[in-house]
């Protein structure tokens, strides 16, 4: 049991240039998401799913695309990066039901964009 | 998510009870008491959750007032390693699926 896996850890891009952030999760989850994080600043919700082909958006959605094509995953694609977009970002997962037992979050993207 | 309050930062002895409060004079009937935590740049972890009744895990204590207006989160021996930013939330009834953070309060724990 993994839990929450991101990938890569680190990325640099250089503006302009898209990329694809990897979250998987093997906990059958129903309900995934997508958060970033900049320096000395809170989480925001980008993107979130409550299921396989569900997506809605977030507090910042824009620059932002998300897929749900499986239960176990939910890719964030950046489609043309900007030093804005320069964060950290986590995935998250939690089941479906009221008072469930919370989000389990990945360890998180590290990404700069020069 | 219901609107919460919490104090911008705190501080506790190492060993001793750190005690975290939570204002949510919104929240609903049905609506869950969350409590995370996030240690310098870890993902956030979830700690313990609660709706009418006191809960207690192998974390921490959720003591919640009986009008439901107001929580506060028990560390019962503080460590250094409990030194982190804590989040209380309450997602919308009905919104569970879209967890929403705050500011949350900045715990030191001090030898």
């Amino acid at each position: 049991n993994a839990g929450v896996t991101q990938t890569p850890k680190f990325q640099v891009l250089k503006t302009g240039q898209s990329m694809t952030l990897q979250c998987a999760q093997d906990m059958n989850h129903e309900y995934m998401s997508w958060y970033r994080q900049d320096p000395g600043m809170g989480l925001r919700l980008i993107h979130y799913s409550v299921g396989a082909g569900i997506t809605d958006q977030g507090e910042v959605p824009n620059g932002y695309n998300v897929s749900r094509s499986t239960t176990e995953d939910f890719p964030l694609r950046l489609l043309s990066a900007a030093p804005s977009q320069t964060s950290v970002y986590f995935c998250a997962s939690s089941y479906r039901r009221t008072g469930n037992y919370g989000y389990t979050f990945g360890s998180g993207t590290r990404l700069t964009v020069v | 998510d219901a609107k919460t309050t919490q104090p911008t930062s705190m501080d506790c002895a190492e060993g001793r009870a750190a005690n975290l409060p939570c204002n949510h004079s919104t929240i609903s009937g049905n609506e869950y008491v969350y409590w995370y935590r996030q240690i310098h740049s870890q993902g956030p972890q979830y700690i313990i959750h609660g709706l009418k009744n006191n809960e207690t895990n192998e974390m921490a204590s959720l003591i919640i007032t009986e009008d439901r207006k107001s929580s506060t989160l028990i560390l019962p021996h503080a460590t250094l390693r409990d030194t982190a930013v804590y989040y209380c939330i309450v997602p919308t009834q009905g919104g569970s699926e879209k967890l929403v953070f705050g500011k949350g309060t900045k715990l030191t724990v001090n030898p």
